[in-house]
């Protein structure tokens, strides 16, 4: 089946450490994003790709990064200047255009905690 | 800028029951979608029922179905039916039309919907 693989489901990590979220795809998506969830404020967007190679900053993405050298994969780097790292972050991808315009696929999330 | 507003943060209702989760937005554009996503606990988080703006008919899928009033920007999902299945978050979210890359999804807070046996 198709879907969004996000790795690891859960993560810890000391101060001052830069970790590395996996996002992968096999449902052959042109877009794919990273959001950032907290308690009482929805989703928002850390990072978007539309094509390979080349990636876009959403509304929080001071203090981490990104790549995107294949379709399939986009890993999310939380590093030592995100203040505050800890919060469930979710990968999720589209597909341009057509009936299903709007609807994102998402994983099931990594839940990184600082310690 | 867009805004979208989920007044509820929890709410319940007893199965078999009937549930309205409200939503309100606040946007300039003319053309646009709206969403509802439920994300179940531990769970991913799935595309409930979409909207078009254009469109004056309401969105209805199976139990689900909404109250797109576009002149007082409000957008609430009716669960018809209620299971024990339909415990979630429910986010409303709000695109502009010709963005349909998706960068530009708005998200409300969500609410915590549980459904009682």
């Amino acid at each position: 089946d198709g879907g969004i693989t996000q790795s690891p489901k859960y993560l810890f990590r000391k101060e001052g450490q830069n970790v590395t979220l996996s996002c992968e795809q096999n449902l052959n998506h042109d877009a794919m994003y990273w959001y950032r969830q907290d308690p009482g404020q929805g989703l928002r967007l850390i990072y978007y790709s539309q094509i390979v190679n080349d990636f876009q900053k959403g509304d929080i993405a001071e203090g981490y990064s990104v790549s995107r050298e294949k379709k399939e994969s986009f890993p999310l780097t939380v590093t030592s200047a995100q203040k505050n790292p800890t919060a469930f972050y979710l990968c999720a991808s589209h597909l341009y255009g057509g009936r299903r315009t709007g609807e994102l696929f998402f994983g099931e999330g990594s839940r990184l905690t600082v310690l | 800028a867009q805004t979208v507003t989920q007044s509820q943060p929890e709410m319940s209702v007893q199965e078999a029951e009937t549930v309205t989760l409200s939503c309100t937005y606040d946007t300039s554009e003319n053309n646009y979608y709206l969403f509802w996503y439920k994300q179940p606990p531990s769970r991913q988080m799935i595309l409930v029922i979409r909207q078009e703006a254009y469109k004056q008919q309401n969105a209805t899928e199976n139990r689900f179905s909404v109250n797109f009033q576009k002149a007082a920007k409000s957008f609430s999902l009716k669960i018809s039916d209620s299971q024990l299945g339909d415990t979630a978050m429910y986010f409303c979210a709000f695109m502009k039309h010709e963005e349909s890359y998706g960068q530009n999804f708005v998200f409300g807070p969500g609410t915590r919907l549980s459904v009682l046996p």
